[in-house]
C-alpha cells in the first residue's frame, strides 16, 4: 500500500451509534475514493471527491457522508449505523495508478 | 461505457506450477490495464499496469501480465507458483488517466496455491 492510513483498522459498534472512519494521506493527491466491500467479494465505489470542497457519490448508494475539507483528509461519515452497514471501507487515492489504504473493518452489532 | 471481466471466481494451481488468472476488458479508447492483489483484512496492493509499449508487463513478486489487443485480454501470469501467492486478485481498466478518473474493477478471483 501507499502513503494512505485510514483508522480504526477494527471497530465494532452498536447500532445507532455515529461513527467516522478516518483517511488520510501525504502524497497531496486532488482525487480521493471510497469503496465498500464484503469480504471477499467486489468493491463498489460510493464517494468520490476531485479536490477540496469536491464530494460525489458513486455507483453503490451509500447512507454514509463524505467531507473534504482539506486535501490530506477524506473522512468517511455514518450518522447511525446499522448492521447492514457492515464490510470493509477502503480508501483509495490516483494518479496514474490507483492506490489503496489498510481498510477498515467495520461490524454494526 | 468501460467494463472489465474476471470470468473464473476461482483458480486452484499445484505450488510449482504456472499460473494464469484470466481478465477481459472492454473500453471505448485506450486501455490502461491494472492487476491488484488483496490479502486478508488488507487493502488493494498494486501488482503491475499496462499503459502502452511493450505487451508483456512484468510487476511485483514475479507476477507478470500480457495485453492482447485483438483479444482484449490481460491475463496475469506467474511460471512457477507459491503457497505465498493465495490471495484474491483484481483486475482494473480505466479508459484514459486524464478523463474518467474512476478504475472499473472485476469481481475478483480467488488464487488457491496447493502445496
Amino acid at each position: 500500500e501507499a502513503d494512505i492510513y485510514q483508522t480504526p483498522r477494527y471497530l465494532v459498534i452498536g447500532t445507532g451509534k455515529k461513527i467516522t472512519l478516518e483517511c488520510s494521506q501525504t502524497m497531496g493527491h486532488d482525487k480521493m475514493y471510497w469503496y465498500q466491500q464484503d469480504p471477499g467479494m467486489e468493491l463498489h465505489l460510493i464517494h468520490y471527491s476531485y479536490g477540496v470542497n469536491s464530494t460525489e457519490k458513486g455507483d453503490l448508494s451509500s447512507e454514509s457522508t463524505v467531507s473534504r475539507i482539506r486535501t490530506e483528509h477524506f473522512p468517511l461519515t455514518l450518522e447511525s449505523a446499522r448492521p447492514s452497514h457492515t464490510s470493509q471501507y477502503l480508501c483509495a487515492t490516483i494518479t496514474d495508478t490507483q492506490y489503496f489504504g489498510p481498510g477498515t473493518r467495520l461490524t454494526v452489532l | 461505457a468501460q467494463s472489465v471481466a474476471q470470468p473464473e471466481d476461482q483458480v486452484n494451481v499445484a505450488e510449482g506450477n504456472p499460473l494464469t488468472v484470466k481478465c477481459t476488458y472492454s473500453v471505448s479508447g485506450n486501455p490502461y490495464l491494472f492487476w491488484y492483489v488483496q490479502y486478508p483484512n488488507r487493502g488493494l496492493q498494486f501488482l503491475l499496469k499496462y499503459i502502452t509499449g511493450d505487451n508483456l508487463v512484468k510487476g511485483s513478486y514475479g507476477f507478470e501480465a500480457e495485453f492482447n489487443k485483438s483479444q482484449t485480454s490481460f491475463h496475469l501470469k506467474k511460471p512457477s507458483a507459491l503457497v505465498s501467492d493465495s490471495a484474491l486478485y483484481f483486475c482494473a481498466v480505466r479508459d484514459h488517466p486524464w478523463g474518467d478518473d474512476k478504475i472499473i474493477f472485476g469481481k475478483g478471483t480467488r488464487l488457491h496455491i496447493l502445496p
